[in-house]
């Protein structure tokens, strides 16, 4: 039981490549998200799913794309990377048969847009 | 808008000693969820303790435990027997419970930063 899996854990881009983050969870667990954090701004929501075919936007979506074809992945796309997107991305997934929602979160993709 | 507040950016602590973690939070709702996370070096989130906000009955896992005051809006966290694997970067973070279509978001505080001196 890997639980939630993400790559690559460390990645350097120019401003304006494109590029995708891997997530995917083990557990069959409807519900995903992606967070970033930023230091002194804890973690900040960008999007996300309570289920296959369904998405939604977070606190913090411009610059970010979606999509939920699975209910084991959850890739998170950047358009056209900018400095403002140098971050820690964690990916995290929940049951909604456990009421208190916990999140179990991957280990991070630690991005620098140079 | 609900908000979690962390005022503590960082705090220190000696091996064996206790500590407390601050944490307050603004919400309409009366149902709802606490947590503390853990962010060690490693960067990997770790769920420390939870605390639903209708028992009244402080949550407590070993040597963590919570001060819950629901009418204050106060979600502390104390530490006991503090060890050097405790250092680490501690979230607070409030969700709402899932029906009525909730989301599965958290909202967290900004952090407070544990060190632990031996």
């Amino acid at each position: 039981n890997a639980g939630v899996t993400q790559t690559p854990k460390f990645q350097v881009l120019k401003t304006g490549q494109s590029m995708t983050l891997q997530c995917a969870q083990d557990m069959n667990h409807e519900y995903m998200s992606w967070y970033r954090q930023d230091p002194g701004m804890g973690l900040r929501l960008i999007h996300y799913s309570v289920g296959a075919g369904i998405t939604d936007q977070g606190e913090v979506p411009n610059g970010y794309n979606v999509s939920r074809s699975t209910t084991e992945d959850f890739p998170l796309r950047l358009l056209s990377a900018a400095p403002s997107q140098t971050s820690v991305y964690f990916c995290a997934s929940s049951s909604p048969r456990s009421r208190d929602g916990s999140l179990y979160f991957g280990p991070g993709t630690r991005l620098t847009v140079t | 808008a609900q908000t979690v507040t962390q005022s503590q950016p960082e705090m220190s602590v000696q091996e064996a000693e206790t500590v407390t973690l601050s944490c307050t939070y603004d919400t309409s709702e009366s149902d709802y969820y606490l947590f503390w996370y853990k962010q060690p070096p490693s960067r990997q989130m770790i769920l420390v303790i939870r605390q639903e906000a209708y028992k009244q009955q402080n949550a407590t896992e070993n040597r963590f435990s919570v001060n819950f005051q629901k009418a204050a809006k106060s979600f502390s966290l104390k530490i006991s027997d503090s060890q050097l694997g405790d250092a680490a970067m501690y979230f607070c973070a409030y969700r709402i419970p899932f029906y009525g279509g909730a989301t599965n978001k958290l909202i967290f505080g900004t952090g407070t930063l544990l060190a632990v001196q031996p």
